[in-house]
Formats: structure tokens, sequence, C-alpha cells
């Protein structure tokens, strides 16, 4: 079965960069999007197709994906980041989200 | 501006069927292209896909729960209604609508507040 696979945790310091990573066979050839998730609020898009940023998500929001594998890159990490991000992607007619990566920023 | 907002029971029991309701604005779910979904989130857990209807009838259900699930639009009240049967104390969790629009795919724009449901007898 198609399952996304997300480290549950990753830490950065303010100002660093932080990578958070979504796994699968073959997810290269699949379009990845990513959604930000603060506490009590639900989740925004923040990256759609593999790298786009909606209008109003800021440029240190990037994303990349090849292989089995798709990446969230944060540049200059700032609190505000602090957050649980999931990853979401297609297969067979249906939608899959990810396990979610909660990002501490410390 | 687009909004959407869910809507139904907080409390049922174990056994019986839940009904909720999405009621959105700012769109047409009768323009080529668009869809709202439903995903859900159990307390302290992770997202779950559960299921989408698009603009052309079109429905995806997640195949683990296809068995119990429903999604209907109304398009002429701007809603979309999700019923799922046989509810256990696992399918207790908060409950999101969401529109699928110009980002492509099947990804979600726009998400409503959600809405806690409590499965407990």
């Amino acid at each position: 079965s198609f399952e996304l696979t997300q480290p549950p945790s990753v830490s950065v310091s303010p100002g660093q960069t932080a990578s958070i990573t979504c796994s699968e066979d073959k997810l290269g050839y699949k379009y990845v999007s990513w959604y930000q998730q603060k506490p009590g609020q639900s989740p925004v898009l923040v990256i759609y197709g593999d790298s786009k940023r909606p209008s109003g998500i800021p440029e240190r929001f990037s994303g990349s994906n090849s292989g089995n594998t798709a990446t969230l890159t944060i540049s200059g990490t700032q609190t505000m980041d602090e957050a649980d991000y999931y990853c979401q992607a297609w297969d067979s007619r249906t939608g899959v989200f990810g396990g979610g990566t909660k990002l501490t920023v410390l | 501006q687009i909004t959407l907002k869910e809507s139904g029971p907080t409390l049922v029991k174990p056994t019986q069927t839940l009904t909720l309701t999405c009621t959105f604005s700012g769109f047409s779910l009768s323009t080529s292209g668009v869809g709202v979904g439903w995903i859900r989130q159990p307390p302290g857990k992770a997202l779950e896909w559960l299921t989408l209807i698009f603009w052309d009838d079109d429905k995806r259900y997640s195949p683990s729960l296809k068995s119990r699930l429903t999604i209907t639009k109304d398009t002429s009240k701007n809603q979309v209604v999700l019923t799922m049967t046989n509810m256990d104390p696992a399918d207790t969790a908060t409950y999101y609508c969401a529109h699928r629009g110009q980002y492509g795919d099947y990804v979600f724009g726009y998400w409503g507040q959600g809405t806690l449901v409590t499965v407990s007898s």
C-alpha cells in the first residue's frame, strides 16, 4: 500500500535551515504538497506541486521531490515556523497524508 | 474570499451514523475543476484523508473507509454532506472540510475550522 513516511520530529535553531523529508517508493513520479498546522488551528498549504508556493507563503519555504523522497526546506527558520508539517500525495485515485513531523525551533 | 464551515453533532453513540455538513462560500461546486473534500484528525494524531467530490460528481474515497463513507453535494445550497456509518470510539476526531481548486491535483488550498466529533456511549 502507498504510505508516506515522515520523521516524527525535527529540531532546528533559529536562523538555521530545517529539512523535513517524506518518503515512499517512486514518490518522485508524483506531485507532493505540504501543510503546516499550528496547535489548535486548521492546516495551511505551504507547498504544492512539489515546489510551488501559494501566494502569501514566505520565500523561506521551498520544496523538492526526486527519487523516493520529497523534502520541505525552511531557510532562516523563525520561531513562528514551529508547527506540525504534513506531506500529501495521491495514489490510485485516493489521497494520502504522511504521519506528520513536529518542527521544534530552539 | 473562500470560506468553509463544518456543522453537525459533537457527540454520537457507537454504531450510529454520523452526518456532517460543509457549508461554503466564495466558490461554486459547479465550476470545472473544483472539489470539496473531508479530512479528519484524531486528538494528538495525524491527518487522515477521507473523501473528495468533484464538480462533475466524481467521487473518491479512502480505501480503508470506503464501505462506511458517502459524500454528496447540493450545489444550489453550497453544501457538501459526509455520512459515516457504524461509528466507533476510534472515529473520535476533528473533521475538516476543504476546497480543492486552483492548486491542481487533489491539493486543498482552503480549510474549514474543523468540528470535533466524539464517539461515546
